[in-house]
């Protein structure tokens, strides 16, 4: 069975602090991971990743995925209040290889 | 602006009824995809639909069904038989089946009374 695992399951931190996001996988032909921001109710594409050890950024967050240990992280810098949302992550893959599997998400609180 | 449309954004069902949930896409993506989100279990597949007149159950399809009669259209019905339908229901779509980066709707919150 395909399996996404995020860790933590929350997070509070005050503005200024840095937090890293962790994401496990196990999925079957597996072809990229995602990472979503979720602010209220529709989630909205931060990162797509399928390179192994290539980061992606984008302002102060950036991403990276290790295929050999079946694990991604997201990095936020310098986290401002509009940072506060749920990060989901989803690995693709499966048996049905658009099938995205995700995980429980990551509850990110961030106080002025 | 293209974008996804869910309808309603609450909806409210007594026991034993069916109720159907609307996504609307105007983006001509292939592919449409409805996906259940409880506290802390993060997303789980439904249904999915890789092209018109076609779609395929997903990890929890019991209780639920769908149609994808037109490209843009993917209804999902909640029937009787689902037994915990109080959930937030997201629909989503990738412009073609295996391109990953999914434009999701702003989600129908189903409480059962």
């Amino acid at each position: 069975e395909d399996k996404v695992v995020q860790s933590p399951l929350s997070l509070v931190v005050h503005e200024g602090d840095t937090v890293t996001l962790n994401c496990s996988y196990e999925v079957t032909n597996f072809r990229s991971l995602l990472w979503y921001k979720q602010e209220k109710k529709a989630p909205t594409f931060l990162f797509m990743l399928t390179s192994s050890g290539i980061e992606k950024k984008s302002g102060r967050l950036s991403s990276i995925l290790d295929k050999k240990e079946l694990f991604s992280i997201l990095n936020i810098t310098a986290t401002q209040t509009g940072d506060s949302a749920v990060y989901l992550c989803g690995a693709a893959g499966g048996t049905s290889y658009g099938k995205l599997t995700f995980g429980q998400g990551t509850i990110l609180t961030v106080h002025p | 602006d293209g974008g996804i449309t869910q309808s309603p954004k609450y909806l409210f069902r007594k026991e034993g009824q069916n109720v159907t949930l609307s996504c609307e896409q105007n983006l001509n993506h292939d592919a449409m995809y409805w996906y259940r989100q409880d506290p802390g279990q993060g997303l789980r597949l439904i249904y999915y639909s890789q092209i018109v007149n076609d779609f395929q159950k997903g990890d929890i399809a019991e209780g639920y069904s769908v149609s994808r009669e037109k490209k843009e259209s993917f209804p999902l019905t909640v029937t009787s038989a689902q037994k915990n339908p109080t959930a937030f229901y997201l629909c989503a779509s990738s412009i073609l089946w295996n391109s990953y980066g999914y434009t999701f709707g702003s989600g129908t919150r189903l409480t059962v009374v």
